[in-house]
């Protein structure tokens, strides 16, 4: 039930571009994604719900395929403030008021000057 | 605008003592989730309080944790008797209504002797 995300550790120059993926094997209602840096609160990025939607701002987008239960962080011009782990929460089945996310292992990126 | 508080910030116990974690949720906030992560792990959900109920706590251990969110004042996560393996960071997170974004705060990390 678990996501499985990926690659699970990333490291980029200042202003490369990553992707980071979030799988399910069960139907999801949406995604959400958060970003930790050591000894932090995981700190929202944004919410996914189901309709294949994209979303972004400033250089951080997403998208949502829930035909193939995934998703995934698009990060591009990447910054070094940017470096952290990325978590993907999912919520499974028609949601709609669900509340209950479940957590992958996360993806550790290192942005380096 | 305070976000979600929780204290202490670190705490050690020796095995077979009481820890109580704190979390104060966000102004205008009355949900109330918390999460356990282990070192390089990700968020596992363990309990959603609302005011005075708790509404699942399917993923809470049946022995020895207990969580409450009373009518006034913090919510609570108490491990009694705790064990080695109880240490991890424990987060909460709060929301205004149910399923909207979760907000966390900054944890407690609990160090068992």
């Amino acid at each position: 039930q678990q996501p499985v995300q990926s690659p699970q550790a990333v490291i980029l120059r200042e202003g490369e571009d990553a992707v980071i993926n979030c799988s399910s094997s069960k139907a999801l209602y949406s995604v959400h994604w958060y970003r930790q840096k050591h000894g932090e609160a995981p700190v929202f990025l944004m919410i996914l719900l189901k309709g294949g939607e994209q979303k972004g701002h400033d250089k951080i987008s997403a998208s949502f395929n829930e035909k193939k239960q995934q998703s995934s962080l698009y990060l591009t011009a990447s910054q070094l403030s940017y470096s952290g782990t990325y978590f993907c929460g999912t919520e499974i089945g028609s949601g709609a008021g669900s509340y209950q996310l479940t957590f992958g292992k996360g993806t550790k990126l290192s942005v380096i000057p | 605008n305070a976000g979600v508080m929780q204290n202490p910030r670190h705490l050690v116990r020796r095995r077979g003592q009481e820890a109580r974690l704190r979390c104060s949720p966000m102004k205008g906030h009355s949900h109330v989730y918390w999460y356990r992560q282990l070192p390089e792990e990700g968020l596992k959900f363990m309990v959603y309080l609302q005011k005075e109920n708790i509404i699942d706590e399917s993923g809470m251990p049946k022995e020895r944790f207990s969580a409450e969110f009373p009518k006034e004042g913090p919510s609570i996560l108490r491990i009694q008797q705790v064990v080695r393996g109880d240490s991890a960071a424990y987060f909460c997170a709060s929301t205004g209504q149910r399923a909207d974004t979760q907000y966390f705060g900054p944890g407690t990390r609990l160090t068992v002797l």
